[in-house]
């Protein structure tokens, strides 16, 4: 069964510091993997996906992940953050019915 | 863009009280799901649906039941509600399969009392 797993709940870093969000995943095939972020009292907006190809894939609003098959690992990156960044972030796993991670929350110090 | 409206963002209702969440979306989308979703626990999958009066019950059905008697409306039923189905439900469709992105509405917030 697919499944994933987010290791981190809350995690803090300061602003302009770079940012590292984890995931891991259980899945039977090639897995469709993305990332989703939804900042408070807001819905789920996708950041980025991977289905094949370049396994470093861009997204929107400076975000990054990379999918690593040997750890079914599926990272987030950004360089730099901004206060804007504050949200929980997704982890999601899945080609029809996809399976959600449990979160991580990031809180941005000025 | 594509549109998810929820018919309401806040609910309160009684112990024992059958309950009726709305999604709809205006993009022609065969494929709606409803999730509920809690700290801690992430997004859980409860029913999803991949065409008119079609349903498959995703990783926590118990105690919810789905319609879908139009393309672009599924309804997520809570036919006796309990304490334990206090929780954010999140309605999501999404165009075709094959990993495309899910669209979300806002979201209701049901507390039972």
């Amino acid at each position: 069964a697919q499944s994933v797993t987010q290791p981190d709940i809350h995690i803090t870093v300061s602003e302009g510091a770079s940012l590292e969000l984890r995931c891991n995943y259980s899945y039977g095939a090639t897995p469709y993997l993305f990332w989703y972020v939804q900042s408070p009292g807001q819905g789920l907006q996708l950041l980025l996906k991977y289905f094949s190809g370049d396994t470093l894939v861009q997204g929107i609003k400076g975000f990054e992940a990379e999918f690593k098959r040997s750890q079914s690992s599926f990272n987030l990156r950004k360089p730099s953050v901004h206060w804007s960044d504050a949200a929980e972030y997704f982890c999601a796993v899945g080609v029809y019915d996809m399976r959600f991670g449990a979160g991580t929350r990031l809180t941005v110090k000025p | 863009d594509v549109k998810v409206t929820q018919s309401s963002r806040y609910l309160v209702k009684r112990t024992g009280e059958k309950v009726f969440l709305e999604c709809v979306q205006d993009m022609d989308h065969e494929n709606m799901f409803w999730y509920r979703q809690d700290p801690g626990l992430g997004l859980r999958l409860i029913y999803f649906s991949y065409d008119v009066k079609m349903k498959e019950k995703g990783d926590i059905p118990e105690g919810y039941s789905v319609s879908r008697e139009k393309k672009e409306r599924f309804s997520l039923i809570l036919e006796s509600a309990s304490t334990n189905q206090t929780s954010m439900y999140l309605c999501a469709s999404i165009w075709g399969a094959q990993g495309n992105e899910q669209f979300f509405g806002p979201g209701t917030r049901l507390t039972v009392l």
